[in-house]
């Protein structure tokens, strides 16, 4: 258990809808990334926080948004959601997200857009 | 922007043998080298790493090389057993990005008994 928690495990919606992931980080872990994993693109980093702040973004759709609150766990939105978007969403944490730090991974949220 | 080839995409060995795993990317100024091992419905654990001021470095049955003059750096394990059955994945930072991976496309290793 990498201590990272995503919840929920499964989504499953229809096209035009919006929807929120949920991530909780590492106790004592500051920063947050959010990564989609697809059969066709791999491992895709999205966006990163630190602290609450925005700190670098990724291949992050505009549809996409992302937060972190200051109790530090973050969420991510998507909206206006296409079939392409069905993928797995994993969140990372890492204590201060710095470069070359370990990036600890939660198990993911798998959303099936229909 | 960087990029990471990894290959074999699949790799199938007898337990026992040694599985190698090959990754190259393309930014010479990447500088960590980290290497994920993914089991079904979990996400990505951290299995090891590397920075680019060593050239190897060994964690019981695994191993982690880098050749940065050639941009590539590899994943041995030796002895391996069915548990070391997953997907595989190495990743290379991209220098300034705050700690952001690029990962390979995966490597899904198959241990038969």
């Amino acid at each position: 258990d990498s201590g990272v928690t995503q919840t929920p495990k499964h989504l499953i919606t229809a096209t035009g809808q919006r929807v929120t992931l949920r991530c909780s980080p590492r106790s004592g872990d500051l920063s947050v990334y959010w990564y989609q994993q697809s059969l066709d693109q791999g491992l895709q980093f999205l966006i990163q926080y630190y602290n609450g702040e925005e700190r670098a973004k990724g291949n992050i759709l505009e549809r996409f948004s992302a937060q972190q609150f200051p109790d530090l766990h973050s969420e991510l939105n998507l909206s206006s959601l296409e079939l392409g978007d069905s993928a797995l969403y994993f969140c990372a944490s890492s204590v201060v997200g710095t470069l070359n730090e370990k990036l600890f991974f939660g198990s993911g949220t798998q959303l099936s857009v229909l | 922007g960087e990029n990471v080839e990894q290959h074999p995409s699949t790799l199938s060995v007898q337990e026992g043998d040694s599985a190698v795993i090959k990754c190259t990317y393309s930014d010479s100024a990447s500088n960590y080298f980290p290497w994920y091992k993914q089991e079904l419905g979990k996400g990505p654990q951290l299995i090891i790493d590397i920075r680019s001021n060593v050239g190897e470095k060994k964690d019981q049955r695994i191993a982690v090389t880098l050749n940065k003059t050639a941009k590539h750096f590899s994943l041995h394990i030796t002895e391996t057993q069915p548990e070391d059955s997953a997907v595989y994945f190495c990743a290379a930072s991209i220098w300034g990005s705050q700690g952001n991976l690029i990962f390979g496309k995966g490597t899904k290793l198959s241990v038969k008994p």
